[in-house]
């Protein structure tokens, strides 16, 4: 199975901040790449998909970039809604995997 | 479109435990829908997929031999039969799907259904 490894795991940030996470995949898995929000006590919701495309309805502060096996997900200008944990997913082949998740936290 | 699980609770390791997903908005028979799972504070875990004419299936190694994924589209619901679970499955379980393509990221996530796992 691919791995994917995020990190941090953790991070604190203040309102208006430019912050960056990290997946890196196990295996080349081209711009088969996902990122999701998820807040307590929901399910998540996705971000970006392609590694770099915009999910509808999605602010344009949440950026996507990477291919192959090194991934970033960058937020310019954060927001008190965006204060959550982060999921990377690669959907290149199965099994499909997940990041182990980001929680950013004030 | 909206999922929404089902058949969640308490059952004993080596027992058996069907959930399901109901799907509403759209014929489910046009979609592949898959299961995830998060453990209490932990992380997503993808656990299995049906294609959209039940001939593929496909499981993370942990469930193999264990679950099954099926789906009765007459009904357009799709199931999780849980078998031999472990105090491991202890999880929220997640149906989900994309709603425009047959791809295997997910814009469409069910609300979850909670399954304990303990003797």
């Amino acid at each position: 199975a691919i791995r994917m490894t995020q990190s941090p795991s953790s991070l604190s940030a203040s309102t208006r901040d430019r912050l960056t996470i990290t997946c890196r995949a196990s295996q080349d898995v081209g711009t088969d790449l996902a990122w999701y929000q998820q807040k307590p006590g929901e399910a998540p919701n996705l971000l970006i998909y392609d590694a770099s495309t915009l999910h509808s309805g999605v602010p344009s502060r949440f950026i996507g970039s990477g291919s192959g096996t090194d991934f970033t997900l960058s937020i310019i200008g954060l927001q008190s809604e965006d204060f959550a944990t982060y999921f990377c997913q690669q959907y290149k082949t199965f099994p499909l995997t997940f990041g182990r998740g980001t929680k950013v936290d004030i | 479109v909206q999922l929404v699980e089902s058949g969640g609770g308490a059952v004993q390791p080596g027992r058996s435990l069907r959930l399901s997903c109901r799907v509403s908005g759209l014929n489910s028979r046009d979609y592949s829908i898959h299961w995830v799972r998060q453990a209490p504070g932990k992380g997503l875990e993808w656990v299995a997929m049906i294609s959209p004419d039940g001939e593929n299936k496909f499981y993370e190694d942990s469930v193999k031999g264990r679950f099954i994924i099926s789906r009765d589209d007459s009904k357009n619901v799709i199931f999780l039969q849980m078998n031999s679970p472990r105090t491991e499955d202890t999880a929220r379980y997640y149906c989900a799907m994309h709603e425009y393509d047959d791809t295997d990221y997910f814009d469409v996530w069910g609300q979850g259904t909670l399954v304990a796992v303990s003797s």
